[in-house]
């Protein structure tokens, strides 16, 4: 099956850790997206990576890391700096020259 | 930074009736798109309307874009209780990025 997948479906934090959020899509699509939605609001963008190698802040990168060493891949790391981590994350893809994103289901993050 | 506002914040309706939700934004756009959200998951695209378009159908979805007051509605008729979910609207400016910028939403209810 095609589509983009996002593990785990939930993760704790302890304070001071780094954790890691993966995605991966086999859709063969270029651009790949990050975005945090917090309880009852919409989704804000992390960061966003248009092809492999590269990747630019979105709206709210401060606390957030990624890295792009491949076109199916593109996790994403909660640093300790990020003082309120715990939010629903959502991955999502674009194919080159497409308008619309293909989102994955989703990691609930919490802090123990 | 979110640039759009939905109105109703939450709709409760009877299944056969229509619903009607409401998006606002500020900036020029290059398109506007509807996605949904059922509790807890991943986005789903449902439709996309051009700067230039005015109306666009898609089943029973009707997509209406007003670019001189900046707004857009989304009128989901016959309604039934599967389409109980949120329903989020989102602007692409006219860079190359494709960034989503989501409005807050619009919780809809669709009592069987």
């Amino acid at each position: 099956d095609g589509g983009i997948t996002q593990s785990p479906k939930y993760l704790f934090r302890k304070e001071g850790q780094n954790v890691t959020l993966s995605c991966e899509q086999n859709l063969n699509h270029d651009a790949m997206y990050w975005y945090r939605q917090d309880p009852g609001q919409g989704l804000r963008l992390i960061y966003y990576s248009q092809i492999v190698n590269d990747f630019q802040k979105g709206d709210i990168a401060e606390g957030y890391s990624v890295s792009r060493e491949k076109k199916e891949s593109f996790p994403l790391t909660v640093t300790s700096a990020q003082k309120n981590p715990t939010a629903f994350y959502l991955c999502a893809s674009r194919p080159g020259g497409g308008e619309t994103q293909y989102f994955g289901p989703g990691t609930r993050l919490l802090v123990l | 930074s979110q640039q759009g506002e939905e109105d109703p914040q939450a709709l409760s309706i009877q299944e056969g009736e229509n619903a009607t939700m409401n998006c606002s934004y500020k900036t020029s756009i290059n398109n506007l798109q509807w996605y949904r959200q059922n509790s807890g998951r991943g986005l789903v695209h449902l439709i996309l309307i051009r700067s230039n378009e005015r109306e666009k159908h898609s089943g029973r979805l009707r997509v209406t874009l007003d670019t001189s007051k900046k707004s857009s509605s989304l009128l989901i008729t016959a309604s039934r209780a599967a389409d109980t979910a949120s329903y989020f609207c989102a602007t692409v400016l006219g860079d190359s990025s494709y960034k989503l910028i989501f409005g807050s939403g619009t919780r809809l209810l669709v009592r069987p």
